[in-house]
């Protein structure tokens, strides 16, 4: 069974900390590999990675994928409050692409 | 911009109701997309629409059926509502496989 998990699920730092989140996956035919932000309501577009190895940039965030050990890190960086969110990692397969498969969320809580 | 409209931001329902969700996206997508989120179990996909009048079981599809009519709009009914089907309903919609899933801003929906 296709399977995505977020560790931690859920994370308290301080503002200007540097947090680290994790999603390992076992998806038959993987295609890609997504990170959403959601804060109150509709989680919105952070990342899409699909080759191993690039990084991929949006200010403080940044994102990799290593296909090999099945997994993906979000990294944020100087942390700031509004950084708080739930963070979500979702898988694309080949077949069925349209069907992505998501972890469980990490719950991400910085304190000013 | 994408826009995913759903009718309503909270619904307090009764047992044995029968409630309707409707969704709407305004980008001429193919694909559209329910999913419920509960804390600790993520997003888990209910059904999903690839084409008007098209549809697909997903991963939780008991206790509901959906409806596609018309492109733009997708909706979730609950044919006779239950206290476990208290949950976020979130909407997505998405143009092709290469392009991130495009969110709703979820209904709460607290059966009774």
């Amino acid at each position: 069974e296709d399977k995505v998990v977020q560790s931690p699920l859920s994370l308290v730092v301080h503002e200007g900390d540097t947090v680290t989140l994790n999603c390992s996956y076992e998806v038959t035919n993987f295609r890609s590999l997504l990170w959403y932000k959601q804060e109150k309501k509709a989680p919105t577009f952070l990342f899409m990675l699909t080759s191993s190895g690039i990084e991929k940039k949006s200010g403080r965030l940044s994102s990799i994928l290593d296909k090999k050990e099945l997994f993906s890190i979000l990294n944020i960086t100087a942390t700031q409050t509004g950084d708080s969110a739930v963070y979500l990692c979702a898988v694309g397969r080949v077949q069925g692409a349209q069907k992505l498969v998501f972890g469980q969320g990490t719950r991400l809580t910085i304190n000013p | 911009d994408v826009k995913v409209t759903q009718s309503s931001r909270y619904l307090v329902k009764r047992t044995g109701e029968k409630v309707f969700l409707e969704c709407v996206q305004d980008m001429d997508h193919e694909n559209m997309f329910w999913y419920r989120q509960d804390p600790g179990l993520g997003l888990r996909l209910i059904y999903f629409s690839y084409d008007v009048k098209m549809k697909e079981k997903g991963d939780i599809p008991e206790g509901y059926s959906v409806s596609r009519e018309k492109k733009e709009r997708f909706s979730l009914i609950l044919e006779s509502a239950s206290t476990n089907q208290t949950s976020m309903y979130l909407c997505a919609s998405l143009g092709t496989a290469n392009s991130p899933l495009h969110f709703g801003n979820g209904t709460r929906l607290t059966v009774t």
